[in-house]
């Protein structure tokens, strides 16, 4: 079955450092990619996607390329910020209107 | 516009009781979600309704969880009994129902079981 393996955190990070969350992935057909961030207290919130291989999703200073080859979507900033503190979680969707599946999850704290 | 409304948010119980769940999807949405977030762990699907209609309860253990969507509209997410297993964020997620849509998801329901 389908499946999301993202690093395990917690990641601490000063602020203005460059960041990197990795995320490889398996499935039998050809997914759409997604980074969901859930901040403190609040729901899960679609950070960005991309929906075949090479596109790059982006928002917010975040940026993930879909890599067909490696099988993986790395989540990527230049510059944290400690707003950016929250949960990261790499999901896939087969196709059309089927369920996420997600990974496990990355805690990030940016401290000043 | 509104967001997926959840209720309650927080929920105490003891094993063996029973516990309800009600999610309020955003306007229009015919796709409903619910998912179970264990502590630690990325959110894994329940039950998916397209309208009032099950698509996908492969992974709700019907021996104690239960779900409608009965006017296709709002949801309740029911188990009984509860298992200190149990205990996670339940989430409610709904999307237009159409190819290539996003998926919103309510604040969730934190439920612990004692």
């Amino acid at each position: 079955g389908n499946s999301v393996t993202q690093m395990e955190g917690p990641v601490t990070l000063s602020e203005e450092a460059f960041l990197t969350i990795n995320c490889t992935y398996t499935a039998t057909g050809y997914p759409s990619l997604f980074w969901y961030v859930q901040y403190p207290g609040e729901g899960l919130q679609l950070l960005l996607k991309a929906t075949k291989a090479d596109d790059k999703g982006s928002n917010k200073g975040f940026e993930a390329t879909y890599r067909k080859e490696t099988t993986s979507f790395h989540l990527e900033k230049g510059s944290v910020q400690v707003s950016d503190s929250a949960v990261y979680f790499c999901a896939l969707r087969d196709s059309g209107n089927t369920p996420l599946v997600f990974g496990k999850g990355t805690r990030l704290s940016v401290i000043a | 516009e509104a967001g997926v409304a959840q209720s309650p948010r927080y929920k105490i119980i003891e094993k063996r009781q029973s516990v309800a769940f009600w999610c309020n999807p955003i306007s229009g949405h015919a796709t409903l979600y619910w998912y179970q977030q264990i502590l630690g762990q990325g959110p894994k699907l329940l039950i998916q309704f397209q309208n009032n209609g099950v698509v996908d309860d492969s992974q709700l253990p019907k021996d104690r969880f239960s779900a409608e969507r009965l006017k296709g509209v709002d949801s309740t997410l029911k188990i009984q009994p509860a298992k200190l297993e149990d205990s996670a964020v339940y989430l409610c997620a709904s999307s237009l129902g159409t190819t290539s849509n996003e998926q919103f998801f309510g604040p969730g329901t934190r439920l612990t079981v004692l």
